[in-house]
């Protein structure tokens, strides 16, 4: 069975500065690996995903996430952090029937 | 194009009552999933539909919820005799056909659900 599992509930981070947020899989089969991001009283959108081919992945905003087969992780970055960036960010391997296995998420807070 | 549309936004009741939300998928998905967020937690899946068939209801509570996808019309989630513990945020997803575990699930804005 797949899981998901996010090192760090709250991030905090000023302005400028880089974005590490943690995210750890486990899957008995080649997994599908996807980040997304939820604003406040919002659904969740899509940043990026990671099905086979390179594994360093580009999304939007600038983030980007590396999958690590060795580490079985899949962490999110992005060099430069921006006000707009506090949110919260959900990693989630996707199961049977496609359906997505989510992480409990980090909530980034991001300080001037 | 429009996307995942969940109504009520907002929905709060007492204490057994009902509660019913609505999911209409994006134009050409015929694949729902329902998903649940409780206060300080993640998305935790509950059903995955397809018109008019319960593929997975793997996540379903056994008693008072129910889901279906009719032919015709939006998606239902359905909790009767609601209790305290059911108020969370009730998010629903949508794909095309399912090929692989590729496809990127579209979700909506969600339903969020309060028990007085």
């Amino acid at each position: 069975a797949q899981s998901v599992t996010q090192l760090g509930s709250h991030v905090s981070v000023s302005e400028g500065a880089l974005v590490l947020l943690r995210c750890n899989y486990s899957s008995s089969v080649p997994p599908y690996l996807f980040w997304y991001v939820q604003y406040p009283n919002q659904g969740l959108q899509l940043l990026l995903k990671y099905t086979t081919g390179a594994t360093l992945v580009k999304g939007i905003n600038g983030f980007e996430a590396e999958f690590k087969k060795s580490e079985t992780s899949f962490h999110l970055t992005k060099p430069s952090a921006h006000m707009s960036d506090a949110a919260e960010y959900f990693c989630a391997v996707s199961g049977a029937y496609n359906k997505l296995i989510f992480g409990a998420g980090t909530r980034l807070a991001v300080h001037p | 194009n429009a996307g995942v549309m969940q109504n009520p936004r907002h929905l709060v009741r007492r204490r057994g009552q009902e509660a019913r939300l609505r999911c209409s998928p994006m134009k050409g998905h015929s694949h729902v999933y329902w998903y649940r967020q409780l206060p300080e937690e993640g998305l935790k899946f509950m059903v995955y539909l397809q018109k008019e068939n319960i593929i997975d209801e793997s996540g379903m509570p056994k008693e008072r919820f129910s889901a279906e996808f009719p032919k015709e019309g939006p998606s239902i989630l359905r909790i009767q005799q609601v209790v305290r513990g059911d108020s969370a945020a009730y998010f629903c997803a949508s794909s095309p056909q399912v090929l692989s575990g590729a496809n990127v699930l579209t979700f909506g804005a969600g339903s969020r659900l309060t028990v007085l």
